[in-house]
């Protein structure tokens, strides 16, 4: 079975940029979640969707981010303008139900802003 | 408000040796689930464990093992004869009621050969 699949791996931007991250999750599970993580932090998660729709944002900084999961299956999450406390890895995750569930992490973009 | 403590930062042992890693959880919930998951230096989160509030047995997966006690709201977990492919970063997360999932600060372990 494959597993969580994210692009790009690493990117690096200067501040005010734009920049996008791609999460494909694993086949079948409903919820996607992103979540960001500071060097030397645990995971915050930052949006989750079950299905197409969002069931909670309340921790991404709207003013800048934003993300989508048009038709249920992929998902984009982007920064526009980016500043430098962005930088950090973004993870994205699924799980087959959206609560309780273990969720099932990518790889991780590694996002440098400077 | 629910809170995940991993007080150790970092630890570091000898190959072979046992390693205890602690993890100490708030939470108002009666219901929760306790997670533990690894974070090797690829940077992928690898699920390890995921245990529910009203099953404290402990338990053994080969050489990994977890003690679930709630009386001290803790769920510690236990590396027995450390090998070098265990260093990494783990954390615990707890998720309970309507509350997203939320993780430690996480323990850097490192294995010396």
């Amino acid at each position: 079975e494959a597993g969580v699949a994210q692009s790009p791996r690493y990117k690096i931007i200067e501040k005010r940029q734009s920049v996008a991250f791609w999460c494909n999750p694993i086949s079948g599970h409903a919820t996607l979640y992103w979540y960001q993580q500071i060097l030397g932090q645990g995971p915050k998660l930052l949006i989750q969707f079950q299905n197409n729709g969002v069931v909670d944002d309340s921790q991404l900084p709207k003013d800048r981010f934003s993300a989508e999961r048009l038709k249920g299956v992929d998902s984009t999450l982007k920064i526009q303008p980016a500043k430098l406390e962005d930088s950090a890895v973004y993870l994205c995750a699924s799980s087959l139900f959206p609560s309780n569930a273990e969720q099932f992490f990518g790889p991780g973009t590694r996002l440098t802003v400077l | 408000a629910q809170k995940v403590t991993q007080a150790q930062t970092e630890i570091s042992v000898v190959e072979k040796e046992d390693v205890t890693l602690d993890c100490v959880y708030e939470t108002r919930d009666t219901t929760y689930y306790l997670f533990w998951y690894k974070q090797p230096p690829s940077g992928e989160l690898v699920f390890l464990i995921r245990r529910n509030s009203f099953d404290e047995q402990n338990e053994i997966s080969g050489r990994y093992s977890w003690n679930f006690q709630k009386s001290t709201s803790s769920f510690n977990f236990t590396i027995t004869a450390s090998q070098v492919v265990d260093s990494a970063v783990y954390f615990c997360a707890l998720t309970s009621g309507n509350e997203k999932l939320t993780f430690g600060t996480g323990t850097r372990l490192t294995i010396i050969p």
